[in-house]
C-alpha cells in the first residue's frame, strides 16, 4: 500500500451519466494530482492542488471537474464523458515542498466510457 | 507542459541480457525521477538525479544523468522476469509540475 486510496477501482457509465471519482492519501502531504493513462500514451498530468489550491489546469476539458475539500481528499466529477475519455485515472500526492519531491500514486480507477 | 521523449517504447529480451531505456530532453532539467510501473500497477517511484553527470545504482539498475542535464538512462544489469514492466521518466522544473516520458515496456523472455 502506497497510502493512497482511489475508489472506485473500476467503473462503467454512459455518456449521460454523473460519477465522482475519490482519493485519500494517510501521509499528511499538501499536494494531490488526477493524471490520465491511456493506452499507447503518456501518463497526461491533468490537474495539481496545493494546500487545497489548484495551481495547474493542464487544458483539461469542462466535463472533467476537480474539487478538493482539504489535504487529504481529492475528487474528479465526470459528466457527459466521451468513448475517448476511457482510461486509468491515477490520483497522486506529494509533500508539496517543490523540486525533489516523488509522487505516490494510487492504483487508479479504470474508466470505461460506453 | 514540459516534453520528454523515451526509446525504445517496447523491449523484448531473453532473462539475463541487459537492458537500457534512454530519457532525452530539449531543455536543460533541473532533475529527473524514474518510476516503475507493473503490468495492471500504478507507477512507483525509484529514483531521483540532480546533478550534472550523476550516477546511481540499485542492485542491478544504474542511472545515468547527462553532463548537459538534458537526457538520463536507466540500465538494468542480467534481467529478471521481476523486472517486466514500463519504466517512466518524469522531470520537475517548477515544483509541484510532473511531467512524465512516454514510458518503455520492457518484457523479459525465460
Amino acid at each position: 500500500e502506497t497510502g493512497v486510496t482511489q475508489t472506485p477501482r473500476h467503473l462503467v457509465m454512459g455518456m449521460t451519466n454523473k460519477k465522482s471519482l475519490k482519493c485519500e492519501q494517510h501521509l499528511g502531504h499538501n499536494a494531490m494530482y488526477w493524471y490520465k493513462q491511456s493506452a499507447k500514451k503518456p501518463l497526461e498530468l491533468m490537474f495539481v492542488y496545493s494546500l487545497e489550491e489548484r495551481v495547474e489546469n493542464n487544458s483539461v476539458p469542462s466535463r472533467f471537474s476537480p474539487e478538493c475539500p482539504n489535504s487529504s481528499h481529492l475528487f474528479l466529477h465526470l459528466h457527459t464523458l466521451q468513448p475517448e475519455d476511457s482510461a486509468l485515472y491515477l490520483c497522486a500526492s506529494s509533500q508539496g515542498g517543490g523540486l525533489g519531491e516523488k509522487l505516490f500514486f494510487g492504483s487508479g480507477t479504470q474508466l470505461s466510457v460506453l | 507542459g514540459q516534453q520528454v521523449m523515451q526509446i525504445p517504447q517496447y523491449q523484448h529480451v531473453q532473462e539475463g541480457e541487459d537492458f537500457t531505456t534512454y530519457c532525452n530532453s530539449s531543455t536543460t532539467l533541473s532533475n529527473i525521477q524514474w518510476y516503475k510501473q507493473r503490468p495492471g500497477g500504478h507507477p512507483v517511484f525509484l529514483i531521483q538525479l540532480v546533478k550534472s553527470g550523476e550516477v546511481k545504482k540499485q542492485k542491478r539498475l544504474t542511472f545515468q544523468f547527462g553532463e548537459a542535464k538534458k537526457n538520463s538512462s536507466l540500465h538494468i544489469t542480467a534481467t529478471q522476469t521481476t523486472d517486466v514492466g514500463t519504466y517512466f521518466c518524469a522531470v520537475s522544473n517548477t515544483g509541484n509540475q510532473f511531467y512524465f516520458g512516454t514510458g518503455t515496456s520492457l518484457t523479459v523472455i525465460p
